[in-house]
């Protein structure tokens, strides 16, 4: 079976764009978690989505949101980007909302100039 | 406090040696302990996970300690290996009504000299 699958794999924008980041979850999954890792850190929350619905949020500005599509894959989308938004992007998937098993795809690198 | 503080940053351990890992926690609410490896350039792989009503949990080379009282948790490697040269995370959650997300450490750069 295919883990979970992120897409770009690597991206560079400059300050001010607009990003959005794509995620496929474990087939049968139905939770997306998004995460956040700075180099030499490690991950932060963004968000959590189950049934097309967000679950959970951290400590993130309005610039990022995320959606969940029928068929459970995830967007990430971030605004206004700034430099600080430099990160490894995870995406992480489990079964459902109450299943702490959470499984991470590769990330996708993002590059704020 | 939702801060989880994991130490040593870095670790060198001769082959076959014992690597380990520390991490302490606040908040009483987590109910579930994972152990992550990173490869560079890559995700997140669970390696093991523990919850408090157990003290201890093992598989293969790798074993959780968990002290409740104490708030604090260990991963071992027995056995170092090459290959085990990786970052090392805990993490811990607070389960389904906290979205299941999960608060990690700072990491632990493992390399394991042959």
């Amino acid at each position: 079976d295919a883990g979970v699958t992120q897409s770009p794999t690597h991206l560079i924008k400059t300050r001010g764009q607009h990003v959005t980041l794509r995620c496929s979850p474990i087939s049968g999954h139905k939770s997306v978690s998004w995460y956040q890792q700075v180099l030499g850190q490690g991950p932060q929350f963004i968000f959590q989505y189950y049934e097309k619905e967000e679950r959970g949020r951290g400590n993130f500005p309005d610039r990022f949101s995320a959606r969940q599509f029928p068929n459970y894959s995830s967007e990430l989308n971030v605004n206004a980007l700034l430099l600080g938004d430099s990160a490894l992007y995870l995406c992480a998937s489990s079964l459902a909302r109450a299943t702490d098993t959470q499984y991470f795809g590769p990330g996708t690198r993002l590059t704020v100039l | 406090q939702q801060q989880v503080k994991q130490s040593p940053q870095s670790l060198i351990v001769q082959k076959g040696g014992i690597s380990i890992i520390n991490c302490a926690y606040e908040n009483t609410a987590f109910d579930y302990f994972p152990w992550y490896q990173q490869f560079p350039g890559k995700g997140p792989a669970l390696l093991i996970a523990i919850r408090p009503d157990v003290s201890e949990k093992k598989e293969g080379r790798f074993t959780i300690s968990f002290n409740k009282s104490a708030k604090q948790f260990s991963l071992h490697i027995m056995d170092s290996q090459p290959g085990d040269s990786a970052t090392y995370f805990c993490a811990a959650s607070m389960g389904a009504n906290a979205g299941n997300m999960l608060t990690f450490g700072g990491g632990t750069r493992l390399m394991v000299k042959p």
